[in-house]
């Protein structure tokens, strides 16, 4: 168990609809990390939080957006679903946010869109 | 721009087998990390081992061994004496201390290497 909790841990939902993925991190861990894995892109960075700030983008769509709340928890909110949006979304958290802490992975939440 | 090549797409051994993930890396950062991550079947990502670039001194833990070699730009991973238990797949990241502030902490993940380990 990594300490990186992960809701929900399967999410099925149709075209155009909005979801909302929740992450608590590691106790003590400032930085959270969002991550999409799908077949074809692989595992690709979206976004980075540290202590409710962000810090670092990747390839984030227009219609996804995150924020990092006072308790360190973060959410993920997907808009306007498109059936390429499913994948399995990981997040993950690291006592900094810098590259040379370890970060530890949820089990993801594996979203299909139908 | 970070990348990470495993060219390895899948690898299929016999238990009790030695077998070595390739993994190829580039960066212009001056200092770098680079890490190693197992996805079993039931999905996670669970972290192996980190290394410095600064380091290049190799790791072993268990049947577990890393030889980084900054020359050729590579930090392969082997496994001695394969299990059934090994199967999954492997992951080989990299990330930096970019002064610019973009790339702090967030991984570039190379395609994967999934491993089958035959009984």
């Amino acid at each position: 168990d990594s300490g990186v909790t992960q809701t929900p841990k399967h999410l099925i939902t149709a075209t155009g609809q909005r979801v909302t993925l929740r992450c608590s991190p590691r106790s003590g861990d400032l930085s959270v990390y969002w991550y999409q894995q799908s077949l074809d892109q692989g595992l690709q960075f979206l976004i980075q939080y540290y202590n409710g700030e962000e810090r670092a983008k990747g390839n984030i769509l227009e219609r996804f957006s995150a924020q990092q709340f006072p308790d360190l928890h973060s959410e993920l909110n997907l808009s306007s679903l498109e059936l390429g949006d499913s994948a399995l979304y990981f997040c993950a958290s690291s006592p900094s946010g810098t590259g040379g802490t370890e970060a530890f992975f949820g089990q993801g939440t594996r979203l299909t869109v139908v | 721009a970070q990348k990470v090549t495993q060219a390895q797409t899948e690898i299929s051994v016999v238990e009790k087998e030695d077998v070595t993930l390739d993994c190829v890396y580039e960066t212009r950062d001056t200092t770098y990390y680079l890490f190693w991550y197992k996805q079993p079947p039931s999905g996670e990502l669970v972290f192996l081992i980190r290394r410095n670039s600064f380091d290049e001194q190799n790791e072993i833990s268990g049947r577990y061994s890393w030889n980084f070699q900054k020359s050729t730009s590579s930090f392969n991973f082997t496994i001695t004496a394969s299990q059934v238990v090994d199967s999954a797949v492997y992951f080989c990241a990299l990330s930096g201390n970019n002064a610019g502030g973009t790339s702090y902490g967030k991984l570039t993940f190379g395609q994967g290497t999934i491993l089958t380990v035959h009984p």
